[in-house]
């Protein structure tokens, strides 16, 4: 079968750094994305990894391991609007993209 | 503003009921994909469509059905209701399929959902 695991809360505090991770097991991998979604909002996309390593973008980094079927999304400078859930998605088998249940992460002052 | 655009935003209907959710890609994507969020659940895949045809099926229930028309608008239909089919319902597109192969971005650009409450 194919799974995505994805913490399912956490906390931070305003200004620090917190890392999300991801680990997945599927049948084939065309790469990974992270989203944010805001409740009762629509994801709106913020990374795509298909090689190994590290991809910044401002505020936030996603770092992709295939051989360990790993990802993790770094925001730095927390502010209290990344309050929200951070959903880790991969291009599977039959190219279906498969969403993970998503991380809540909730940025305390 | 994603340059999707899903109607209506909110629909409550009644169990046995039949209804159709209506979606417009952003202009220039020729992919479609529709997903389904209950309350305190991950997004389920339920179907894609590329340029008019189906491209991929996920776990959509027999008595969901879509398509996709020439002008590239998609519609979702939900037919005989039950009281679980409340949720929110995203379409996303993008501009090629995903099944054209790895190693490109195929981002997928959501919607922002239409809200059904089954009574």
């Amino acid at each position: 079968g194919q799974n995505i695991d994805q913490p399912t809360e956490m906390t931070a505090t305003e200004g620090a750094i917190v890392q999300i991770n991801c680990t997945y097991q599927t049948s084939g991998f065309n790469g990974l994305f992270w989203y944010q979604q805001h409740a009762g909002e629509a994801p709106t996309f913020l990374s795509y990894n298909v090689l190994d390593g590290l991809e910044e973008k401002g505020r936030f980094s996603s770092f992709l391991s295939r051989s360990k079927g790993y990802s993790y999304l770094l925001l730095k400078e927390l502010q209290m609007k990344d309050s929200a859930s951070y959903l880790c998605a991969v291009i599977g088998g039959y190219n279906k993209l498969i969403f993970g249940a998503g991380t809540r992460l909730a940025v305390h002052p | 503003d994603s340059g999707v655009t899903q109607t209506p935003k909110h629909l409550i209907t009644a169990t046995g009921q039949r209804v159709t959710l209506r979606c417009s890609p952003r202009s220039g994507d020729l992919s479609v994909y529709w997903y389904q969020q209950s309350l305190d659940q991950g997004l389920q895949f339920l179907i894609q469509y590329y340029n008019g045809e189906e491209r991929a099926k996920g776990n959509i229930l027999e008595r969901f059905s879509a398509q996709q028309f020439p002008d590239l608008h998609s519609e979702l239909n939900l037919s005989s209701l039950e009281l679980g089919d409340s949720a929110l319902y995203f379409c996303a597109s993008s501009q090629r399929s995903l099944a054209g192969g790895g190693g490109f971005q195929e981002t997928q650009y959501f919607g922002p959902g239409t809200r059904l409450l089954v009574l």
